[in-house]
């Protein structure tokens, strides 16, 4: 079975950090393209990073730019998301996705929550 | 940023009807459009890629069309299962943009 596992979500205080992890299982992860997408409470979807099959290539939405680093780990089929200076408008569902072109994301997990709160 | 607006923002149907949402985008591109399905509590699921080729696994009545700047996703006849909030996605360039949803009710 395809299948993407997000951890690493939870109640964490304005300006602090939090690292989101994602495991992939089920299909080849090194030729996936890999993105984290996430979606505020009641509201829609907004891509936040992308990072390339061999992980060379990295893009950032401007609303985290410079706040998170995406990274991957192809030997254990993992993604991460370094999330630091945290605050409360990046409360959300984070979602991995994943693709194997063109952009699309054909593979999602089921999502991590995070809750920046004092 | 290229700016996708979907319309409309909600639409009531009945089963069996046919129902097109709109994706217009800021800008024109070919090609590097998806559409996704998302129901309450659920991640989002790939419907249409490149702009009209259909995801395995996802019924016929779902299809994709358009290009330049104008984006249609039908579903040619509605079933109940269909209840969900739809969205539209470019990947033409950095960064990647979604259409703020479209609510599709069973009435």
């Amino acid at each position: 079975e395809v299948q993407l596992v997000e951890s690493g979500g939870g109640l964490v205080q304005p300006g602090g950090s939090l690292r989101l992890s994602c495991v992939g299982s089920g299909f080849t992860f090194s030729v996936y393209e890999m993105n984290w997408v996430r979606q505020a409470p009641g509201k829609g979807l907004e891509w936040i990073s992308y990072i390339s099959m061999s992980g060379s290539t990295k893009y950032y939405a401007d609303s985290v730019k410079g706040r998170v680093t995406i990274s991957r780990d192809n030997a254990k089929n993992a993604l991460s998301l370094q999330m630091n200076g945290l605050r409360a408008e990046d409360t959300a569902v984070y979602y991995c996705a994943g693709g194997v072109g063109y952009g699309y994301m054909a593979v999602w997990g089921n999502g991590t929550t995070v809750t920046v709160s004092s | 940023a290229i700016r996708m607006t979907q319309s409309p923002s909600s639409v009531s149907a009945s089963t069996g009807d046919r129902v097109t949402i709109t994706c217009r985008a800021s800008q024109d591109f070919n090609t590097y459009l998806a559409w996704y399905q998302q129901k309450p509590g659920k991640a989002p699921k790939l419907l249409i890629y490149a702009t009209s080729s259909l995801q395995r696994g996802v019924p016929s009545r779902f299809s994709g069309s358009g290009s330049g700047t104008d984006f249609t996703l039908t579903i040619s006849s509605l079933q109940s299962e269909d209840s969900a909030t739809y969205y539209c996605q470019q990947s033409y360039s950095f960064p990647w943009t979604f259409g703020q949803g479209t609510k599709v009710e069973i009435k």
